[in-house]
């Protein structure tokens, strides 16, 4: 059965550092998504992209996040320069249209800022 | 704006015994989709079932069973003779079809299931 695919499934990094996480979505998917997850609390919608462009943002995606598909399989998050805050669990997601509504979830990524 | 509402933090159960978990949800599109997440200690996200707004009918699949009640925004999930494999913290979330903006989903605030043997 396809799957939504994340790398790495933890990333320790120190504040101020540059970090990128990976998603290969499933194939012929063609809206992706990042959510995050802080320890504990709900899953948030961080960012929607299609037709390689971002379709919509949260007010949490600000000017130090960034996305793009740069070959085509890839669906990345960057984060510019790390803080503690960031600290979280990042759910990459991908669907194939929107006539059912189903997202289909990687496995997430932690990322913990020191 | 859509907001899903999951009363229960947490509920502890006997193995065996039946569970039944609360969600509301606020939103003022008529189409729209209803889930269930599952999360394990593990922490990825497992999908259970979905609902279409146009569809009320309620179903049974295997031990999971929905009840889906328009008039009172409540999507209400039941786990049938839970077992210690159930505990897992469990999320209602709310999807409307916005065309190329995909379907963003709004989620719930968890509700934490311990089945205890």
């Amino acid at each position: 059965e396809p799957e939504v695919t994340q790398t790495p499934s933890h990333q320790v990094t120190q504040m101020g550092q540059e970090v990128i996480l990976r998603c290969v979505p499933i194939s012929n998917h063609l809206y992706f998504y990042w959510y995050r997850q802080i320890l504990g609390q709900k899953v948030e919608f961080l960012v929607s992209f299609y037709n390689n462009e971002i379709s919509e943002k949260s007010e949490i995606f600000d000017d130090q996040f960034s996305v793009e598909r740069p070959d085509g399989s890839n669906f990345t998050l960057k984060i510019r320069s790390t803080k503690l805050e960031d600290s979280a669990m990042y759910f990459c997601a991908s669907q194939a249209g929107t006539s059912t509504g189903e997202l289909f979830f990687g496995e997430g990524s932690r990322l913990t800022v020191l | 704006a859509q907001k899903v509402t999951q009363a229960q933090t947490e509920i502890s159960v006997v193995e065996k015994e039946d569970v039944t978990l609360d969600c509301v949800y606020e939103t003022r599109d008529t189409t729209y989709y209803l889930f269930w997440y599952k999360q394990p200690p593990s922490g990825e996200l497992v999908f259970l079932i979905r609902r279409n707004s146009f569809d009320e009918q309620n179903e049974i699949s295997g031990r999971y069973s929905w009840n889906f009640q328009k008039s009172t925004s409540s999507f209400n999930f039941t786990i049938t003779a839970s077992q210690v494999v159930d505990s897992a913290v469990y999320f209602c979330a709310l999807s409307e079809a916005r065309g190329a903006a995909g379907n963003k989903l709004t989620f719930g605030g968890g509700t934490r299931v311990l089945v205890k043997p």
